[in-house]
């Protein structure tokens, strides 16, 4: 049963420390992206990567890192330089190319809340 | 950029009234348009999709409707049940290629039973 697997679903950080939320996909997608949900504000691009060992940064990626070493893994990193890290952090995946019948559609995750306490 | 403006923010309707969410996009490159459903708790599930080159694409009580000249689209859903009620997003992008869907701030949508 192909999916995309973020874990934990729920996480809490203490002032300055990292944390890293864990993204996996069995679908064969090519490129994966993290988003974050703020209530009102919708989804913010963070991070995305086309392509193992590249990524390219979104429209809000101070304070986060992340890594693509293998095709179904992409985890982000919220580090201590993020000042305001509590939020539903989205992971997707998506296909790329030109092929007309593809669904573009993302698949997401079930999501992670993050907390700091 | 591209830039997606998504209304009303909130939707509360009757259950069987049909409800209608609007987007309106920038960017006359973009050629896709997903929407995606969010469950309270749980990620954004595609539901419905149309590319540039058709103008209503329907599934069960669900349609989508897009007018490239005025650059809108719209969710139409029919005989609207309690199990809709979520938050809906509207997305625009150029399919293929890089693929970096712009959102908008997504629409609750309450029905009451």
């Amino acid at each position: 049963d192909g999916g995309i697997t973020q874990s934990p679903k729920y996480l809490f950080r203490k002032e300055g420390q990292n944390v890293t939320l864990s993204c996996e996909q069995n679908l064969n997608h090519d490129a994966m992206y993290w988003y974050r949900q703020d209530p009102g504000q919708g989804l913010r691009l963070i991070y995305y990567s086309q392509i193992v060992n590249d990524f390219q940064k979104g429209d809000i990626a101070e304070g986060y890192s992340v890594s693509r070493e293998k095709k179904e893994s992409f985890p982000l990193t919220v580090t201590s330089a993020q000042k305001n890290p509590t939020a539903f952090y989205l992971c997707a995946s998506g296909l790329l190319g030109v092929v007309p019948t593809t669904n573009y559609g993302y698949t997401f995750g079930s999501g992670t809340r993050l907390t700091v306490v | 950029g591209e830039n997606v403006e998504q209304h009303p923010s909130t939707l509360s309707v009757q259950e069987g009234d049909s409800a209608v969410i609007k987007c309106t996009y920038s960017d006359s490159a973009s050629n896709y348009f997903p929407w995606y459903k969010q469950e309270l708790g749980k990620g954004p599930q595609l539901i419905i999709d149309i590319r540039s080159n058709v103008g209503e694409k329907k599934d069960q009580r669900i349609a989508v409707t897009l007018n490239k000249t005025a650059k809108h689209f719209s969710l139409h859903i029919t005989e609207t049940q309690p199990e809709d009620s979520a938050v809906y997003f509207c997305a625009a992008s150029e399919a293929g290629g890089s693929y970096i869907p712009t959102f908008g701030r997504g629409t609750s949508l309450i029905v009451h039973p």
